[in-house]
């Protein structure tokens, strides 16, 4: 079974700690997506990638990076955590350019990070 | 830029009851793909259908249907005689495709809760 896997389901972490995600897809899609999903906001886009090494800023990357150095690997991190980066994240992958649009994505199951 | 608005924030109904989702669009491209996601308490999205702008026709899936209507924007989502399993919050999705470069960028809607008791 084609999986998007995401290390952690429940994190809590400090303001101010740097905070790594982790995200593995078995499905050998070029596309990988980070979004953070808040009640009444939907899910938001923070960054996605297109290929290895490559990254795009999504809708609000603000206090985010990425890096993405093996394909299957798509790592969010929080360089230094704050209060307002409580939030469900969800991890997803998708085939490449023009055929990932028409396919949508594959998701993970999410990580709940709180901040404290 | 694309938007997706669902006005819905949660809708309780009873067993058995018909229940609609409303999603409405707005985008400038003339080829764009619609999406409807299920979001269990589980966490984990599941997809359930998606729609090129080029079919209008609706479909129906056992106890979901679709109705898809460009002259209003709108891509409205209904169960039929809804179960408890069906208790979960649901995303409309826009995806548009022109020039390649959107590298299949989702858009998605507020979510609309939905809740089924027995």
């Amino acid at each position: 079974d084609v999986k998007v896997t995401q290390s952690s389901r429940y994190l809590v972490k400090r303001t101010g700690e740097k905070v790594f995600l982790e995200c593995v897809q078995d499905m050998d899609h070029e596309n990988m997506f980070w979004y953070r999903q808040d009640p009444g906001l939907g899910l938001r886009l923070i960054y996605f990638s297109y290929d290895v090494k490559m990254k795009e800023k999504g809708d609000i990357p603000e206090g985010y990076s990425v890096s993405r150095e093996k394909k299957e690997r798509f790592s969010l991190i929080l360089e230094s955590a704050s209060t307002n980066q409580t939030s469900m994240y969800l991890c997803a992958s998708s085939l490449g350019e023009g055929t990932g649009a028409a396919y949508g994505y594959t998701f993970g199951s999410g990580t709940r990070l709180t901040v404290v | 830029a694309q938007k997706v608005t669902q006005a819905q924030t949660e809708i309780s109904v009873v067993e058995k009851e018909d229940v609609t989702l409303d999603c409405v669009y707005e985008t400038r491209d003339t080829t764009y793909y619609l999406f409807w996601y299920k979001q269990p308490p589980s966490g984990e999205l599941v997809f359930l259908i998606r729609r090129n702008s080029f079919d209008e026709q609706n479909e129906i899936s056992g106890r979901y249907s679709w109705n898809f209507q460009k002259s209003t924007s709108s891509f409205n989502f209904t169960i039929t005689a809804s179960q408890v399993v069906d208790s979960a919050v649901y995303f409309c999705a826009l995806s548009e495709a022109s020039g390649g470069t959107s590298y299949g960028k989702l858009t998605f809607g507020q979510g609309t809760i939905l809740t089924v008791h027995p």
